[in-house]
Formats: structure tokens, sequence, C-alpha cells
């Protein structure tokens, strides 16, 4: 079976300082993986994926993150954060051949933004 | 388009009452989940259906909650008798292919 780890539960960043958000999988088969995000009273919110191809993947609003199987991570960084990114963030993965199907989330890292 | 919407938001009930929550998923999404989040953790999955089977009830706890996706669409999942340790967020998400799921704002149980 598939595991996440996200070692870090909470992260204070001033703001426009850079951010590393660090999710590490275990899983002995071909993965898909994921960030969610969550932000205050919202619901679950896909931030960017990794399915196959290029191994950069970024999203709209400046978060990047970088599939690297060597050393089975999926690191989510940014250069600049703003006050608008303070959320909790959550690193999911799931085995490719079933999609969806087994999606298993990590406990979550939580992104204060200090101003 | 509108999202995946489930009601109540919030819910108090004492201990061995029953609960119910509903969810309507995105139109055209054939797999629906139920997902606990607990504090401090991330989801885990209860249920998965496509359409109206319930493919994966691995994880949901048999003896007191069941749920239910009558026509492939709408969802209600139940607890009967609720417990204390069954306080948690429920989240409802729908998808319609690998890649995505799209989550409701979820039901925050609160068992007394």
């Amino acid at each position: 079976a598939q595991s996440v780890t996200q070692l870090d539960s909470q992260v204070p960043v001033f703001e426009e300082a850079p951010v590393e958000l660090r999710c590490n999988y275990s899983s002995s088969v071909s993965v898909y993986l994921f960030w969610y995000v969550q932000y205050p009273n919202q619901g679950l919110q896909l931030l960017l994926k990794y399915l196959s191809g290029s191994t950069l993947v970024e999203s709209i609003n400046g978060f990047e993150a970088e599939f690297n199987k060597s050393q089975t991570s999926f690191h989510l960084r940014k250069p600049s954060v703003h006050i608008s990114d303070t959320a909790e963030y959550f690193c999911a993965v799931s085995i490719s051949n079933f999609g969806n199907e087994k999606l298993t989330f990590g406990t979550g890292t939580r992104l204060t933004i200090i101003p | 388009e509108a999202g995946v919407v489930q009601s109540p938001r919030y819910k108090i009930i004492e201990k061995k009452q029953p609960v119910a929550f509903w969810c309507n998923p995105i139109s055209g999404h054939n797999t629906l989940y139920w997902y606990r989040q607990n504090l401090g953790q991330g989801p885990e999955l209860l249920i998965r259906y496509e359409n109206e089977e319930a493919v994966d009830d691995s994880q949901l706890p048999k003896d007191r909650f069941s749920a239910e996706r009558l026509k492939g669409v709408d969802s209600t999942l139940k607890i009967q008798p609720a417990e204390l340790g069954d306080s948690a967020v429920y989240l409802c998400a729908s998808s319609s292919g690998p890649g995505e799921l799209f989550f409701g704002e979820g039901s925050r149980l609160t068992v007394l």
C-alpha cells in the first residue's frame, strides 16, 4: 500500500519569503501525485498534479512541485509567498494504475504567512 | 458550474443519536467519494461509488455507518448510533476521471 509523509505540521514564513513544503511518499509501483490546498472555512481544492511527462509542474498562483522518483519526493515550493497563501496544504498519492481509486493523503502542513 | 454541495455544514448531537449527511456531486461526475477528516489529520476514504455501485467500502465501519447513492447522483451518509469518536469533518468529493477530485466544504460533526 502507498503512504505519504508530510514531516512539517506547521510552517511559519514571512511575507515575500520563499517556502518549501516537504512531501515524501512510499509505493512499490508507479504513482500519481497531488497537492491540495484548504483555505480557512473552505473545501479542499486541487493545487497541482503530476500524472506523467515533465517532472516539474506548476499552479496558476505561483506554486510549483517537482517529482523526484529517486528521492520519492514531491516537494511544494513558492519563491515569494503572500498573505493569501495562508492555508493548509495536503500532499496526496495514488497508484497510477487505479487513478483516483486509491488516493491517500498526508497529514497536512499548515502554512502561516507572517506580515 | 455548481460545485459539490454538502449539508448540513455543522451538526451537534449527543452520543447514541443518529445523524445523516447529504451530498450533491458535480453534474456528470460518475465517481463519488465520502472521506472523513479528523482534527490534525488528512482525509481518509470511507466509501467510493461508481454511479450507484459502492466499489470500495472497505474502510466504512459497517456496524454503524451506512451510505447510499440512489440513481447514481445524490448520496447520503448515515451514522447510527453516533459515538464520541465520530466527531470529525465528513467530506464528499466527486470526479470524472483520473487526476482531480472536487471536494465540498464538508460537514462538521460534533458528538457530545
